[in-house]
């Protein structure tokens, strides 16, 4: 089964508008990160908030961990037509060189 | 710097046919992987490798077998395709400094098997 869920499945805003996407996650993690993958093409990385951070800043991207309540958010503020994509969060472990996806977040900005 | 090469980019086998996808990345990076997307599931780890001349087990390795042929290269091999490997085929390479390695997507090969 998934290590990472994202909720919600599809999102649909209007340009300028905040997109919220949040993620959980099983098992203790040493490290998650958010993953945009635009349509046809590769994932590309946007962000990585470890275990004991709680909060993080990339441009106009903001992630949250709560590592209490296995979860995690990711905010894109004033949200632009190209931030259209999926977004999916991915958990790292300690001693591992393995990633573990979830099942990803469509988000759709309106212009 | 083309970063993660996946060839080909589309195929369409029949059941039973094989076939190798190709995977290269010159970034110098010590670990590669494989992941497979469907649509609903997102990406799951099919097989990896920590470093040349190591290879691991996945989520998903039934069906499948890898080489990582050198640093830069690591393939995919389909010994007789079925229908459940439909799917999108991504190749990734961290630099492998763990934790909080961070990969790199080749753009995926689209396999499609009648």
């Amino acid at each position: 089964s998934q290590q990472g869920e994202e909720d919600p499945q599809a999102l649909s805003i209007q340009e300028g508008e905040n997109a919220t996407m949040n993620c959980s996650y099983k098992t203790s993690i040493n490290n998650l990160q958010w993953y945009r993958q635009n349509s046809g093409r590769g994932l590309v990385h946007l962000i990585l908030i470890r275990s004991n951070e709680r909060e993080k800043h990339s441009g106009r991207l903001r992630v949250t961990l709560d590592t209490s309540k296995k979860s995690s958010s990711l905010l894109i503020t004033a949200s632009r037509a190209a931030d259209t994509a999926s977004y999916f969060c991915a958990t790292g472990f300690d001693s591992s060189y393995k990633l573990i996806f979830g099942s990803g977040t469509r988000l759709l900005v309106r212009p | 710097n083309a970063g993660v090469t996946q060839t080909p980019k589309f195929q369409v086998l029949k059941t039973g046919q094989s076939m190798t996808l190709q995977c290269a990345q010159d970034m110098n990076h010590n670990s590669m992987y494989w992941y497979r997307q469907d649509p609903g599931m997102g990406l799951r780890l099919i097989y990896y490798s920590a470093s040349e001349g190591t290879t691991d087990k996945g989520e998903v390795p039934n069906g499948y077998n890898v080489s990582r042929l050198n640093k830069r290269e690591f393939s995919l091999r389909l010994e007789s395709a079925a229908p459940s490997q439909t799917s999108v085929y991504f190749c990734a390479s961290s630099e492998g400094s763990r934790p909080g390695l961070i990969l790199f997507f080749g753009s995926g090969t689209q396999l499609s098997v009648l």
